[in-house]
């Protein structure tokens, strides 16, 4: 099963609106990233969340880290075209000895104008 | 541009073949991630050398190698390949040594076709 489960697979909105994605670890989070993937592309890093509680933000894009619940949340307030692409969520989960990154599968946001 | 590059673009082979792919680091850089990304399983961490030498390992299949040489570009090596293989192949760089790192910097990718 998948450790990282993002919601929803995919979401249109209207420009200007807000919009919210999740991103659900099964595991104790260490470290949880958001970036940001255009089709086909390399992915961009947005932000990186490591404290429970913690919030960040780069421009209209806002992510906090509820380490009790395992879930990141990343907000977009009044979307753009150019919000447009596939937001994906990375976690280290650590086990004894090693340390695992694993991400979600993507979110693919539509932005219309 | 992330300043990280990747060789070749895109890559189309058949079943059992045996192919390299190749990953230039941001200058200064000390550590290469390689990443697979594919529908079925999404993006997947496969490997992460600093300085030249291995660090961690992630799903990286045994039919599978990579290396980071002296002048710190990387190769990865894909052998025996199947249908399955097909994906694309990101290298990532960054100045840090951890697998964790607050910023990596991804190339462009390698899209391999195995038919």
């Amino acid at each position: 099963s998948q450790e990282l489960e993002q919601s929803p697979q995919s979401l249109i909105v209207q420009e200007g609106k807000n919009l919210t994605i999740n991103c659900t670890s099964s595991k104790t989070l260490y470290g949880l990233y958001w970036y940001k993937q255009k089709y086909g592309e390399g992915l961009i890093f947005l932000m990186m969340l490591q404290k429970g509680g913690e919030e960040k933000s780069h421009e209209k894009i806002t992510a906090k880290l509820d380490e009790k619940k395992q879930q990141s949340s990343l907000h977009i307030t009044a979307s753009q075209p150019s919000h447009a692409g596939i937001y994906l969520c990375g976690a280290d989960i650590k086990r004894p000895g090693s340390e695992k990154l694993v991400f979600g599968k993507g979110t693919k946001l539509t932005v219309n104008p | 541009d992330s300043g990280v590059t990747q060789t070749p673009k895109h890559l189309i082979t058949a079943t059992g073949q045996r192919v390299t792919l190749r990953c230039s680091p941001r200058s200064g850089d000390l550590s290469v991630y390689w990443y697979q990304q594919s529908l079925d399983q999404g993006l997947q961490f496969l490997i992460h050398y600093y300085n030249g030498e291995e660090r961690a390992k992630g799903n990286i299949l045994e039919r599978f190698s990579a290396q980071q040489f002296p002048d710190l570009h990387s190769e990865l090596n894909l052998s025996s390949l199947e249908l399955g293989d097909s994906a694309l192949y990101f290298c990532a760089s960054s100045v840090y040594s951890g697998v964790s790192t607050d910023t990596q910097y991804f190339g462009p990718g390698t899209r391999l076709t195995v038919l």
